[in-house]
């Protein structure tokens, strides 16, 4: 069965950094695009950034462009999301999640980390 | 404001129909296949049509999917209270190279 099991989030002052991570089980890793989802308490859900099964494209939504890197180990089956310059704003549950073939479309979804920006 | 636009909320009986608009432009819906997730409060999304119309293993024929020039909508029929739960249409934008979500229909069966 795939799996996809998020760690990582947890309560980071204004300004500061977190890194999350997901652990991927169930399918071959280097074969599929990745991507990251966030929820805003009370917000609708927003896409963040991809990552191409290989790495070798990447993208990011407009907001978090120069603060969070997407990156991959596909020797471990693991997705990251390392995010700096934290700000209010990106408090979210974020979930990652699995892109099959060629089009857009989130097939399976981690248990969401909750991840609190806050002085 | 989402780039692609959902009614914020939609309500039926049980048993009932409903259909949940997704309006967006040429450059998403009217260039990419468009997807649909249900998401309960306190739950992960889940997949509910992928490429405009089809459904993944599990998911019952009561839910259907189309799409027409910028504009995609889903369909639920015979609904159930288990139903109740926020809708969100989603797809990629070829000019913003981005993924992009409609901001989401809360479902509520009467």
């Amino acid at each position: 069965d795939v799996q996809l099991v998020e760690s990582g989030g947890g309560l980071v002052q204004p300004g500061g950094s977190l890194r999350l991570s997901c652990a991927a089980s169930g399918f071959i890793f280097s074969n599929y695009w990745m991507d990251w989802v966030r929820q805003a308490p009370g917000k609708g859900l927003e896409w963040v950034a991809k990552i191409k099964g290989d790495g070798s494209e990447k993208y990011y939504v407009d907001s978090v462009k120069g603060r969070f890197t997407i990156s991959r180990d596909n020797a471990k089956s693991s997705l990251s999301l390392q995010m700096n310059s934290l700000r209010a704003e990106d408090t979210a549950v974020y979930y990652c999640a699995r892109t099959p073939g060629n089009h857009w479309v989130l097939d399976y979804w981690g248990q969401g980390n909750l991840v609190t920006v806050s002085s | 404001q989402s780039v692609l636009t959902q009614p914020p909320s939609v309500s039926a009986a049980p048993g009932h129909k409903v259909t949940i608009s997704c309006s967006g432009a040429s450059s998403n819906i009217g260039n990419n296949d468009v997807s649909w997730y249900q998401h309960l409060p306190g739950t992960v999304p889940k997949l509910l049509i992928y490429e405009n119309n089809k459904r993944p293993s599990g998911i019952p024929d009561r839910f259907s999917g189309s799409r027409s020039g910028t504009s995609a909508t889903l369909g639920i029929t015979g609904l159930q209270t288990g139903d109740e739960a926020d809708y969100y249409c989603g797809t990629w934008d070829d000019s913003l190279a981005v993924g992009v979500f409609g901001g989401g229909t809360k479902l509520t069966v009467l």
